[in-house]
Order: C-alpha cells, then structure tokens, then sequence
C-alpha cells in the first residue's frame, strides 16, 4: 500500500526540548510538506522541499528545522525556539512541488508541552 | 501576499438541508483544490478546477471556479451525516489554504 506514514502519532515536549516528527512516503513523491494545524485555524505552511537535498520556508518557519536527505523522508524538527508548539503537525507530499497535482496527507502527530 | 478567505467558518445544518462554504483570494489563482478533513483526520483531496467559470460534480457534491479565478465555492446537496467534517480549499499561485468551513449535519 503507497501512502504516507507519520511517527509518532502523539508527542510530549518538556520545555526547552527538541523534538523530530517523522515522516516518510513510498508514492515516489519528488515533493514534500510540513504544515501546522491549530484549533480553527486552516493549514499553515512550515517548510516544503521539491527536490532531494533542497528545501524551501514556508509562512511560519521560525522554530523550526527540516531536511531531505531521501527522497523518502522529510523529518521535521521542532526546537526549543519555537515557544509555542502545541498543534496538530501534517505532512504532504505531491508528484511534483508548487504545482497543480493534489496533496496526499499523512495521519498527524499531536504535540503538546508537558 | 496572498490571502485565500472562506466563509462561513462554522455551519450546523439539518441532514437533507444544503450547504454552501465559499472560498474568496486576493490575487488571481492558477488553480484551486477542495480537500475535506473528517474529525480527527487528515485532509483529503477532492477535487481540481483550473478554468475559469469552470463547473464540475461529484455526485452531491458542486465544485465552481469563478470567472476571474479569484473565487470559488463547493455546494452540498441534501447533505448526510457523513459529509461532517471541516472543508478546506487551497489556492495556487503560492500555496495557501483556507481556514476551512466546519459542516455539522444533524440527523
């Protein structure tokens, strides 16, 4: 089955603690996305990457890190900068990047401070 | 930049009522998406207009793109229960998405 698989599905940051949110795709996706969901609020962009070893800011990229390293995988860090984390986190991959082929989503992963 | 704006942001309608959620952008669009996300799920994608004035169906569903590519609005008929869930559209010239229009069908 081709989809998208984000890890871990629940996450518990401590203050001043970095934090990965993985995520991988075997749709043979060149294009990768991280957005951050908040209660009401629509899909805010964090990062994106169209190509292996190349990545792009999206509107909220303060906080936090990426890389893409693999065409497979586009991890997400969330660090100690980003005061204040707690949201749904989605990743998104498309055929190719910016353009107009759909988004297939993975399933999330709620982060929360402890 | 570009702001993508949808209306209403929260609707509770009688299941066979219709709905209506409406997606307005400052800038002229290339294309929009409609993706609906069910409580406590991700988003999915329903469908793509990229013409102008363009009109498509699915089944209950009625998809339009404004004749300027700045607007757009998905029309449910007789909604059903299982049309719950928060709908979002995402416009292309850079990519953003709407805040969504939360649909509550009640039996």
């Amino acid at each position: 089955d081709g989809g998208i698989t984000q890890s871990p599905k629940y996450l518990f940051r401590k203050e001043g603690q970095n934090v990965t949110l993985s995520c991988e795709q075997n749709l043979n996706h060149d294009a990768m996305y991280w957005y951050r969901q908040d209660p009401g609020q629509g899909l805010r962009l964090i990062y994106y990457s169209q190509i292996v070893n190349d990545f792009q800011k999206g509107d909220i990229a303060e906080g936090y890190s990426v890389s893409r390293e693999k065409k497979e995988s586009f991890p997400l860090t969330v660090t100690s900068a980003q005061k204040n984390p707690t949201a749904f986190y989605l990743c998104a991959s498309s055929p190719m990047g910016m353009s107009n082929q759909p988004q297939h989503f993975g399933d999330g992963t709620r982060l929360s401070i402890l | 930049g570009q702001q993508v704006m949808q209306i209403p942001q929260y609707q509770h309608v009688q299941e066979g009522e219709d709905f209506t959620t409406y997606c307005n952008s400052s800038t002229t669009l290339s294309n929009i998406q409609w993706y609906k996300q069910r409580p406590g799920g991700h988003p999915v994608f329903l469908i793509q207009l990229v013409k102008s004035g363009e009109v498509k169906k699915q089944k209950r569903l009625t998809f339009q793109f404004g004749e300027a590519k700045k607007n757009s609005s998905l029309h449910i008929t007789a909604t059903q229960t299982t049309d719950v869930g928060t709908y979002f559209c995402a416009g292309y010239s850079t990519l953003t998405f709407g805040k969504g229009t939360m649909l509550l069908v009640s039996p």
